[in-house]
């Protein structure tokens, strides 16, 4: 069955430390998002991308990067951790059309120190 | 005015009881609309797509109003397992979450 996941499920980190999550979904979608959430701010996109080679920023993009290196894969990067980016994180992917169903991985909870 | 307003509740509902709560949206070109479920410590998964005309699904019934621009999801004999938190979204050049409603059904 198709699936998308996501790894590590936690993480402890401390604060300048450079981070990777990863996203991996094999619903061959060309869309994938990914979303924080915190208590009080719902879910809000960090990046996104509509296929290979293609990125985008979200809403809160600040200190975050992705690449889009094939259809599977949307590694999430934290550059230099900080406190405040300590969150749930939650890759989703979706067919072509824009209005589709979003289908999310099982979330990352990444501690920042 | 925020993009997308919801009543964070708890809800608290006795199983068997009617449920409703509403959604409401600033973007009057707004396109798609959409309710997720999302179970404590889980991902979000989709619910029903909201259409023009209104749908249901079961006990699930999801209506639009354009003209006042707010969306609204009826549950109807509740049930146990229905106890979640629900997401309103919507779709114009960007996809938006609302922060959800928290509904918990009573024994």
């Amino acid at each position: 069955d198709a699936e998308i996941t996501q790894s590590p499920r936690h993480k402890i980190t401390e604060t300048g430390r450079q981070v990777t999550l990863a996203c991996h979904q094999t619903w061959n979608h060309n869309n994938m998002f990914w979303y924080r959430q915190d208590l009080g701010h719902g879910l809000r996109l960090i990046h996104y991308s509509y296929g290979v080679h293609d990125t985008n920023k979200g809403e809160v993009s600040d200190g975050y990067s992705v690449s889009r290196s094939n259809t599977e894969d949307l590694p999430l990067t934290l550059e230099s951790a900080a406190s405040s980016q300590t969150s749930v994180y939650f890759c989703a992917s979706s067919e072509n059309s824009r209005g589709s169903e979003q289908f999310f991985g099982p979330g990352t909870r990444l501690t920042v120190l | 005015r925020k993009e997308v307003e919801q009543d964070p509740g708890p809800f608290n509902v006795p199983e068997g009881a009617t449920v409703a709560f509403n959604c409401t949206y600033s973007n009057s070109a707004s396109q798609s609309f959409f309710w997720y479920r999302q179970d404590c410590r889980k991902e979000p998964k989709l619910l029903m797509s909201v259409y023009s005309s209104g749908n249901e699904d079961g006990r699930f019934t999801a209506q639009l109003n354009r003209a006042s621009q707010y969306i609204s999801l009826l549950i109807r004999d509740s049930k146990l397992s229905d106890s979640a938190t629900y997401l309103c979204v919507v779709l114009d050049d960007k996809i938006i979450f609302g922060k959800g409603t928290r509904l918990h059904i009573l024994p």
